[in-house]
C-alpha cells in the first residue's frame, strides 16, 4: 500500500536554480520522512519532520509539512549536478514499516 | 564501519531456482525490512521483522520466504513460486520497533536477474 504520492514525476532544472517536490499523502501519519537514492545504489535519509512540526532545515534542504492539507514539501535550495537522484517521500504511522512513495526523478544540469 | 551490506550485489537465476539473497547489519537495530523496487517505481515491502525469531509478511510476500535466526541477520529466499522475480532488492534496518518509526538505514541493494 503506497501512500505517499510525489509530485513531480520528473523534474529537470539548471545548476543553481531552486527543486521544489511535494509529497501528499491519505491517513494520519507520525511523522514524514525524505530519502534521496542515486541511480542503482540504496536509499539515504534525508530529513525526518514530525507531525507537530511545520518546517525543518538541514543545509540546502528545507521541508515543511502540512498535516491539515496532508502533504509536504522538500526544497533544494541552489542545486548541484550531484543533486541529481530520486527522491521518495516516505510516511510513518506508529509502529508499522514507512510506506514509500513512487519518487521524483531530479535532473540538474550543468 | 558500522552500517548495512547486501550480496551478492549481482545475481542471476535461472528459472524454477530458489536463490537466497544476504543482508547483515552491526547497528544492533531491532528491525529488518526487506523492499523490492522495479524501475522507475518506488519501494514495495516484502516482508518485515521487529524483533529476532518473528516477521511479518508485507505487501508482496508471495513467492518470497525469510527467517530472523540472529539479529544482525535477515536473509531473503526467492523462490521459484515467485514468477517475475527481475528487480533490484534493498535491505533496509531501524532502531526498535517500539513507537515511531525512524529513520531506516539502507543497503546498497541486490539486482536479481532472471535468465
Amino acid at each position: 500500500s503506497q501512500q505517499g504520492e510525489e509530485d513531480p514525476q520528473a523534474l529537470s532544472i539548471q545548476e543553481g536554480e531552486n527543486a521544489t517536490m511535494n509529497c501528499s499523502y491519505k491517513t494520519s501519519i507520525n511523522n514524514l520522512q525524505w530519502y534521496r537514492q542515486n541511480s542503482g545504489r540504496g536509499l539515504v535519509h534525508l530529513i525526518l519532520i514530525r507531525s507537530n512540526e511545520r518546517e525543518k532545515h538541514s543545509g540546502r534542504l528545507r521541508v515543511t509539512l502540512d498535516t491539515s492539507k496532508k502533504s509536504s514539501s522538500l526544497l533544494i535550495t541552489a542545486s548541484r549536478a550531484a543533486d541529481t537522484a530520486s527522491y521518495f517521500c516516505a510516511t510513518g504511522s506508529g509502529n508499522t514499516p514507512l510506506v514509500f512513495g513512487k519518487g521524483t526523478r531530479l535532473s540538474v544540469i550543468a | 564501519d558500522g552500517g548495512i551490506t547486501q550480496s551478492p550485489k549481482y545475481l542471476f537465476r535461472k528459472e524454477g531456482q530458489n536463490v537466497t539473497l544476504s543482508c547483515e547489519q552491526n547497528l544492533n537495530h531491532d528491525a529488518m525490512y526487506w523492499y523490492r523496487q522495479d524501475p522507475g517505481q518506488g519501494l514495495r515491502l516484502i516482508y518485515y521483522s521487529q524483533i529476532v525469531n518473528d516477521f511479518q509478511k508485507g505487501d508482496i510476500a508471495e513467492g518470497y520466504s525469510v527467517s530472523r535466526e540472529k539479529k544482525e541477520s535477515f536473509p531473503l529466499t526467492v523462490t521459484s513460486a515467485q514468477k517475475n522475480p527481475t528487480a533490484f532488492y534493498l535491505c533496509a534496518s531501524s532502531m526498535g520497533s517500539g513507537g515511531d518509526v525512524g529513520e531506516q538505514f539502507f543497503g546498497p541493494g541486490t539486482r536479481l536477474t532472471v535468465l
